[in-house]
């Protein structure tokens, strides 16, 4: 079966605190994204990464950086969290051959 | 500019009813249509895609119809179950491949309610 983890489910930081996502697939997969998902808004992306090392920015990547160290791991990096990151953060993956995206669990992150 | 949207946010059904949730989209580029389902607190849930050169595709208990003349998707729920209680979301895939991620882009959700 498909399997992306995201290591944390619910987190609470505080504004200006730096936060770390982890997000781990057991496919082999090329393609990892990181989504945001909030009420009235759908999901949007934040960034993606193509390959290990490589990383293009989505559609809202202003306070985000990500990381794709090995090819299993995406991270995504809050550098100094505010009230209006607080979301639910959904990591996904994807082979370059295939066109289906799988999700995590998702993160719950509440940022007082 | 480009969007995938759905007609109605709420359906309601009775147990062993069937189920349509509708979806309409604006790019007549779109490569692939997928259908997600995603459960309370849970990340969303591939159901079954389908090809924009195709217009049907039955997987277990589920339907997908394509009408690319009026821009239309649709997902058929057989039988529908209380387990079926969840938001579904319609997305297209663009220009993906090799590199490429292409665009996907979600609908903003139904929210199916199967009554006992």
């Amino acid at each position: 079966d498909v399997k992306v983890t995201q290591s944390s489910r619910y987190l609470v930081k505080r504004t200006g605190e730096k936060v770390f996502l982890e997000c781990v697939q057991d496919m082999d997969h090329e393609n990892m994204f990181w989504y945001r998902q909030d009420p009235g808004l759908g999901l949007r992306l934040i960034y993606f990464s193509y390959d290990v090392k490589m990383k293009e920015k989505g559609d809202i990547p202003e306070g985000y950086s990500v990381s794709r160290e090995k090819k299993e791991r995406f991270s995504l990096i809050l550098e100094s969290a505010s009230t209006n990151q607080t979301s639910m953060y959904l990591c996904a993956s994807r082979s370059y051959s295939g066109n289906t995206i799988y999700f995590g669990e998702g993160s719950w992150l509440t940022v007082v | 500019g480009e969007s995938v949207g759905l007609h109605l946010p709420t359906l309601s059904v009775q147990e062993g009813d069937n189920s349509i949730i509708n979806c309409a989209y604006s790019n007549s580029a779109s490569d692939y249509f997928i259908w997600y389902k995603q459960e309370s607190g849970k990340g969303p849930q591939f159901i079954i895609d389908i090809r924009s050169n195709m217009d049907k595709r039955q997987g277990q208990r589920v339907t997908v119809l394509l009408n690319k003349t009026v821009k239309h998707l649709s997902l058929q729920i057989a039988a529908t179950q209380p387990g079926d209680s969840a938001v579904y979301f319609c997305a297209d895939l663009t220009n993906a491949g090799g590199t490429s991620y292409g665009k996907l882009t979600f609908g903003q959700g139904t929210i199916l309610t199967v009554h006992p």
